[in-house]
């Protein structure tokens, strides 16, 4: 089936770094979207990607959308404590809305 | 901001017991969609749910596993008889079209004993 393989799988980082994690598939998909989870929550949408080589930012956030559309990245600047969550990745599959997630990378923040 | 709320926050069963998830989504909402986070693991697909029928369903969801809109404002999801492994986080989540976001609830944490 369809998977999407995220990496690093974990990340320690001192506050101030730019962190970068990225996502790729075997399979195409047409939307590629960012999530932040925090402990005990819901993930939470950080950046969507529509069309393949698009760069789009949210605030300190920067993600890109691959030519091939089988991977995309995520860039952190400056990070903040506030940053640490697990991120996912995750493609949209089909046409009824399923979402297909990636294993997440964690990131902690060291102040 | 309007936002999907999920109730109950935790619940803890005894295997073989029936369970009812239930979510309220956001109302102009027509997407509905229920997720599984075992602890630990990355967010698993389980169903779609749109103009008042499953549009798709992963190979989790058995037929153990309903969900139903009663009532124009609640979604729920039911495990008629559930098992150990089905501990985990669940997920609801709703859009406005299928390839519009997806806002997710905070999750209801099941533990089946």
């Amino acid at each position: 089936g369809q998977q999407l393989n995220q990496s690093p799988q974990s990340m320690f980082i001192q506050e101030g770094e730019d962190v970068s994690m990225n996502c790729t598939s075997s399979s195409i998909f047409n939307t590629w979207l960012w999530y932040k989870q925090d402990p005990g929550e819901g993930p939470v949408l950080l950046i969507a990607l529509y069309k393949a080589g698009e760069l789009t930012s949210n605030g300190r956030l920067t993600a890109q959308f691959g030519i091939t559309r089988k991977d995309s990245f995520l860039n952190i600047s400056a990070s903040i404590p506030s940053d640490v969550g697990i991120y996912f990745c995750a493609g949209l599959a089909g046409n009824t809305g399923k979402l297909i997630f990636g294993q997440g990378t964690t990131l902690q923040v060291k102040p | 901001e309007p936002e999907v709320t999920q109730t109950p926050s935790h619940q803890v069963t005894q295997m073989g017991q029936e369970v009812i998830l239930r979510c309220v989504p956001i109302s102009n909402h027509l997407y509905f969609y229920w997720y599984r986070q075992i602890l630990g693991q990355k967010v698993e697909f389980l169903v779609s749910f749109y103009n008042n029928e499953i549009s798709e369903k992963s190979e989790i969801f058995d037929d153990q596993f309903s969900v139903e809109r009663p009532d124009g404002s609640n979604f729920t999801l039911k495990i008629r008889s559930t098992k150990l492994e089905d501990s985990a986080m669940y997920f609801c989540a709703s859009g406005q079209g299928y390839q519009e976001t997806q806002y997710f609830g905070p999750g209801t944490r099941l533990l089946v004993l």
